[in-house]
Parts: structure tokens; sequence; C-alpha cells
């Protein structure tokens, strides 16, 4: 399967904990994006990273949420001292440009906090 | 910054019938806007993208279209089956990352 996978598929925490999720692009993208999605809405933006750099971050990424790329490969996106307003689904989309310009998905982490 | 809006919110229709999927957006400066679907607890499939440059893009039994000039977007599914039933979301990049902004979803059932 050569499309961006993501792990774990599922993750229920406690309120407090930590948890790290990861996200494997297609090979050939260079760009990679970490969306979240809450129940009945569309997903919205968290952060963007050309190859090893983390370019952009949205307003939504708190301080206790930080991601990494290390060597343009497979992404991390961990959230420190998890609230019940952390639950949703994570994605990760990557890009390769011209000529398709589309944003692949992964299938998504779905955080549950209790 | 850039708003985009879906409706209706849902939808249900018998099977057969043909439908459309309406999206709109507040900036009409966008590169392209592309069309998804999600299943439930899924992630999202790419169905048409469709640049700036141009009106229309099909897939099988899909059509989009776009017109830039009102900000707005159709999905027109033709002939609509139970496995269509599914969110329908769209989205436009936006940012010096185009990064992409998306309506909320128009979630579609079809009843056999």
């Amino acid at each position: 399967d050569t499309g961006v996978s993501q792990n774990p598929r599922h993750k229920i925490t406690k309120r407090g904990q930590n948890v790290t999720f990861r996200c494997d692009p297609i090979s050939e993208h260079n760009r990679l994006y970490w969306y979240r999605q809450t129940l009945g809405q569309g997903p919205e933006f968290l952060t963007y990273f050309q190859n090893e750099a983390q370019l952009e971050k949205s307003r939504l990424l708190s301080d206790r949420f930080s991601a990494e790329r290390p060597k343009g490969s497979f992404s991390t996106l961990e959230i420190q001292r998890t609230e019940q307003g952390d639950s949703a689904m994570y994605l990760c989309a990557s890009f390769g440009g011209a000529p398709t310009d589309t944003q692949y998905f992964g299938p998504g982490t779905r955080l549950t906090v209790l | 910054k850039q708003e985009v809006t879906q409706i209706p919110a849902a939808l249900s229709v018998p099977e057969g019938e043909n439908l459309v999927l309406n999206c709109s957006f507040t900036d009409s400066a966008i590169y392209n806007l592309q069309w998804f679907r999600q299943d439930p607890g899924k992630g999202l499939t790419s169905l048409l993208l469709i640049q700036s440059s141009q009106r229309e893009q099909t897939s099988g039994r899909l059509n989009a279209s776009l017109d830039k000039s009102s900000g707005r977007s159709t999905l027109y599914i033709a002939a609509s089956q139970p496995g269509d039933s599914a969110t329908y979301l769209c989205a436009v990049p936006s940012g010096s990352a185009r990064q992409l902004t998306f309506g909320s979803g128009t979630q579609l059932t079809v009843l056999p």
C-alpha cells in the first residue's frame, strides 16, 4: 500500500496523560499536513511541514501540542497533558504538488480523552 | 480569512435520484477547489479537484462545477446509489502553506 498511513487508529487515554501519533506520508511527497476534526465539522488545519521544516502552525496548536518530522519522512504529533477537549480525529495528509495538486489523507487517529 | 459553507448539512434521497450538493467560499482568489468523500470514522477520499481556470470536472457519475466570481461550487451526483451514502466535504487551499479550509460537509443518505 503506497498511501498515507497513521498509527494508532484509535487511542483512549485519561485526562492529563501524554499521547503521540504517527503519520507515514507517501514516500515521494515533501509536504505533510496535520488536521483535527471534531464531530460534525470539517477538518481544521493544525500544522505543516516541508521536508523536515515546520513552516506553519495554526492558533489551534496550543503549547501542549508539538509536531516533528525528523529527516523529512514520517511525522509525529504529541499532545501533552491531554484534556477532554482534545478528543477528536487527527488526520494527516501528504502533498506532492503538480500535476495532481491533491492532498492525500490518511485514515486518521481517533483520540478519546476520558 | 477564507470561509467555506456547505448546504444542506444533511440530505436523504431515494436510490436513483440525481442530486446536487452546494459549496460556497468567501474569497474568490483560490488556486483550486477539491471535493472529498468521508465514510463514518474514516479518512478523506479525494473525489474531484477543479483548478481555478476550469469550470467543470467529471469522474464517472460525479460532476463538479466551479464559479469563482460568485464563490460557488456544486457537486452533481447522477443516479445515486446506497453506496454513495457518506459525508461530502469541499475544501479550498489558502495561506502560504496552502492548507485546506473545509466546509462542515453534507451528510448524504441514499435509501434503497
